[in-house]
């Protein structure tokens, strides 16, 4: 079975600073993809950044990127030039991949983010 | 519509009573998911439909909880006798299925149970 652990469970970061937020996970697969989503007051879970396993170059969408290191098992994410707008919670996700299907996502405990003024 | 629809978005019911909740994934998404998330915690995965059928049902904590989608598009979850434990939030998900991973998530029924 896989697991996925957040140790933060709550970071302070102010705003326009950069913040670094853990994961790892437990898996004896070898493909499979990751994932960081932001869940704000409004419940609604949204994709921040994925990664498959089988790339080694580390995901990055605008501010946000990812430390992938596959053999340690952990998944960070970087969150740069914070803004007020990225306070939320934010779960790491695994997905094991089966054939091209998607599959379930197993969820993190989360880490909830305050972007300080 | 432009994103996945979940009702009621709140829920108060008695315990003992019977409740359902529905989904309304994105337009010609064949994937859909159904998670319980907790207070404090991940969501957990229930059930996963591909189309109509049910391609992964696990995560389904007893035989109270059952869902549906008999069409292939819309869901509906039911569970029966409720107790005070089924209290949570229940996210709806859905994707286009195939190779693309990205799950599109509703808002979610809080659902309380008294």
């Amino acid at each position: 079975a896989q697991t996925v652990t957040q140790s933060q469970p709550e970071m302070s970061v102010q705003e326009a600073e950069t913040v670094t937020l853990s994961c790892t996970y437990d898996t004896s697969e070898s493909n499979y993809y990751l994932f960081w989503y932001k869940q704000p007051p409004s419940r609604q879970m949204i994709l921040v950044i994925r990664q498959e396993a089988y790339k080694q170059q580390n995901a990055t969408e605008n501010r946000f990127s990812v430390n992938f290191q596959k053999a340690a098992k952990s998944f960070s994410l970087k969150i740069s030039d914070s803004q007020l707008g990225d306070t939320a919670m934010y779960f790491c996700a695994f997905m094991k991949q089966v054939g091209g299907a998607t599959n379930k996502l197993i969820f993190g405990t989360g880490t909830l983010l305050a972007v300080q003024p | 519509g432009a994103g996945v629809s979940q009702t009621p978005s709140n829920k108060v019911t008695e315990k003992g009573k019977y409740v359902e909740l529905r989904c309304d994934p994105i337009s010609g998404h064949t994937a859909l998911y159904w998670y319980r998330q907790s207070l404090g915690q991940g969501p957990e995965f229930l059930i996963y439909f591909q189309g109509t059928g049910a391609a992964d049902d696990s995560g389904l904590p007893n035989d109270r909880f059952f869902a549906v989608r008999p069409e292939g598009s819309v869901s509906t979850l039911k569970i029966q006798r409720t107790e005070r434990g089924d209290s949570a939030v229940y996210l709806c998900a859905s994707s286009p299925g195939g190779g693309d991973t990205e799950a599109f998530f509703g808002q979610g029924t809080r659902l309380t149970v008294v």
